[in-house]
Formats: C-alpha cells, sequence, structure tokens
C-alpha cells in the first residue's frame, strides 16, 4: 500500500529556477525522508526530518514537514542538469524500520 | 569503500524457474530489506530483516522468498509462483530501523 503521494508526478524547469515537490501522507509518522532515483539506479537518501521538526536544510535543500496536514515539500534552489532525477519520500510509521514509498516526482531541468 | 552490490545487474527467467538475485552489503549493517519497482512507481517492500537468522514479510511477499543467514547478505529468490515478475529490484540495508537505508543499484528481471 501506498502511503505518500507525491505532487506533481512531473516538474519540468529551466537551470537556476527553484523546484518544490510536495508529499502528502494518511497516518501518522515517526519521520520522512526524501530520497533521489537517477534513471536505473538505486535510490541514493537525501535528507530525514522527524515528526518534531518543521524545516531542515541540506545544502540547496530544504524540506518543510506538516504533521497537522500530514504533508512535505522539497525545495531545491537554483537547480542543475544534474539534478535531473526522480524524487520520492518515504514516511516511516512505527518499529522495524519499514519505509512505505510514494511514487515519485520526475523532474527534469534543461540547461 | 563501503556500499552495497546487488548482482546480477540482469536477469531472464523462463517460465517455471527460480530465480536468486545476489545483494551483499559491507557497511555492518543489522537491518536489510527488498523492494520491487515498476514502472513509473513508486518502491514496495517485499521481505525485511532486522537481524541475522530473521526476517518478515512486507507488502507484496507471495511469490518470493529470502534468507538471512550472514549480517551481509539478504539473497532474495523469485520462484515459479511469482507470475509478474518482470520488474526492477532494489536491495537496501540500514544500521537500525530509524536510519535512512542505503540502496545498491538493483537488477532488472526480465521474462524470456
Amino acid at each position: 500500500s501506498q502511503q505518500g503521494e507525491e505532487d506533481p508526478q512531473a516538474l519540468s524547469i529551466q537551470e537556476g529556477e527553484n523546484a518544490t515537490m510536495n508529499c502528502s501522507y494518511k497516518t501518522s509518522i515517526n519521520n520522512l525522508q526524501w530520497y533521489r532515483q537517477n534513471s536505473g539506479r538505486g535510490l541514493v537518501h537525501l535528507i530525514l526530518i522527524r515528526s518534531n521538526e518543521r524545516e531542515k536544510h541540506s545544502g540547496r535543500l530544504r524540506v518543510t514537514l506538516d504533521t497537522s496536514k500530514k504533508s512535505s515539500s522539497l525545495l531545491i534552489t537554483a537547480s542543475r542538469a544534474a539534478d535531473t532525477a526522480s524524487y520520492f519520500c518515504a514516511t516511516r510509521r512505527g518499529g522495524g524500520g519499514k519505509l512505505i514509498f510514494g511514487q515519485g516526482t520526475e523532474l527534469s531541468v534543461k540547461p | 569503500d563501503g556500499g552495497i552490490t546487488q548482482s546480477p545487474k540482469y536477469l531472464f527467467r523462463k517460465e517455471g524457474q527460480n530465480v536468486t538475485l545476489s545483494c551483499e552489503q559491507n557497511l555492518n549493517h543489522d537491518a536489510m530489506y527488498w523492494y520491487r519497482q515498476d514502472p513509473g512507481q513508486g518502491l514496495r517492500l517485499i521481505y525485511y530483516s532486522q537481524i541475522v537468522n530473521d526476517f518478515q514479510k512486507g507488502d507484496i511477499a507471495e511469490g518470493y522468498s529470502v534468507s538471512r543467514e550472514k549480517k551481509e547478505s539478504f539473497p532474495l529468490t523469485v520462484t515459479s509462483a511469482q507470475k509478474n515478475p518482470t520488474a526492477f529490484y532494489l536491495c537496501a540495508s540500514s544500521e537500525d530501523g530509524d536510519q535512512p537505508q542505503h540502496f545498491g543499484d538493483g537488477t532488472r528481471l526480465s521474462i524470456l
């Protein structure tokens, strides 16, 4: 079962613009994670935000979490062609490390 | 360099055949996971293991089997009971259930 839903499904922007991706989920969570996947490759972890945190930064990435709305957003500032990839949110609910992944946002950054 | 190695990169299965996908990690992680990814979709959990000699079914375990005899290895067998095995299979590991997961580069399985 898919817990997270990303919006939009696909996003195309020019290099230098900001990219915002949203994730909504249905049940209470321990943490929410964002991953990136280049075509044909495995996923790479980007950032983890815990349920008691509201915002985290890592380089050009900014993640927000609103537990009252059960939603998160990932902002990539000053995008580069190398940021072209699929981006997934994943939520962890209880013990055991099980992550529930959304269906992803496909980001295309044009040079 | 520590990491996760999946092999083979491409695998073809004949009707009625079982095939085994390899996943090895040298990160000294306790937890390991197998996911299936279909085109344009997110990941679905097949099996996971929190510690050696223990594993649990995920959301889509039917037609698959695993073993966890060694900390560094978590092979996945796709049995003939799995009628739609064509997919991209990803293995991951983490220090424990609360930490981010590290992924291998996947095995793409197709039907001959």
